[in-house]
């Protein structure tokens, strides 16, 4: 079965500080995806960033930037010089096949607090 | 991109009522659309997936009777929580896959989501 495993519950960093939200999964399909979203106070999940397995070039994207290693089942995010406006729980994903086809598993949600 | 719409955004009901949510695909046919529970605090878990033309599969625990999903149209599918209770109070969230999205089958769109409260 699949598993998204976010151990950090809660982490709270000051402003221009950078801060990386870890994520560890698991799987026995050899193609998967990987995500990130942001969930902010609204509710709605904004897309961060999506990864195939076969496909381990890390990413960056502006402050965002995402280390996938296959060796250790982890696909983690850090941003740098982070911000306010950052503040949010996010969400890393897995999308595998499964009985009856691709399901997406959400972890349990990292929440984000910047302080000014 | 493509835009997933969900109606309404928020819904307080009485204990007993039955509540409908609509989940549209605005710009693209989703042959697939996914049911989503979001307790506060809490992560999302998958409720159903929901197939066009065919009966929604259920994740295990999620009560079919009580949460019935119909998906009629490539672009419309719907999530009616019946004879509602306070403990189904949650956020739904859908979402749906593009299947010609040229990003094959990983590409989900989430709508915004409906906060439900059932008084």
């Amino acid at each position: 079965a699949q598993k998204v495993t976010q151990a950090q519950t809660e982490i709270s960093v000051v402003e221009k500080e950078d801060v990386t939200l870890d994520c560890v999964y698991e799987t026995r399909d050899t193609t998967y995806y990987l995500f990130w979203y942001k969930q902010p106070p609204s509710g709605e999940l904004v897309f961060l960033i999506r990864r195939n397995s076969f496909d381990e070039q890390n990413e960056i994207s502006g402050r965002y930037s995402w280390n996938f290693q296959k060796s250790t089942s982890s696909f983690n995010f850090t941003i740098t010089a982070s911000q306010v406006v950052d503040s949010a729980v996010y969400f890393c994903a897995l999308t595998a096949f499964e009985t009856g086809g691709f399901k997406t598993i959400f972890g349990a949600g990292t929440r984000l607090f910047v302080k000014a | 991109g493509a835009v997933v719409s969900q109606h309404p955004s928020r819904v307080i009901c009485k204990s007993g009522t039955s509540v409908k949510i609509e989940c549209r695909s605005l710009d693209f046919q989703a042959t697939t659309m996914f049911w989503y529970r979001q307790f506060p605090k809490q992560s999302l878990m998958l409720m159903a997936t929901s197939n066009e033309g065919s009966k929604a599969t259920y994740e295990q625990g999620v009560e079919k009777d009580k949460f019935l999903i119909n998906h009629a149209s490539l672009t419309l599918s719907t999530l009616t929580v019946t004879s509602a209770h306070p403990e189904d109070s949650s956020f739904y969230i859908c979402s749906a896959r593009d299947p010609f999205s040229g990003r094959r089958t990983d590409t989900q769109y989430f709508g915004p989501g409906t906060r439900l409260t059932v008084l």
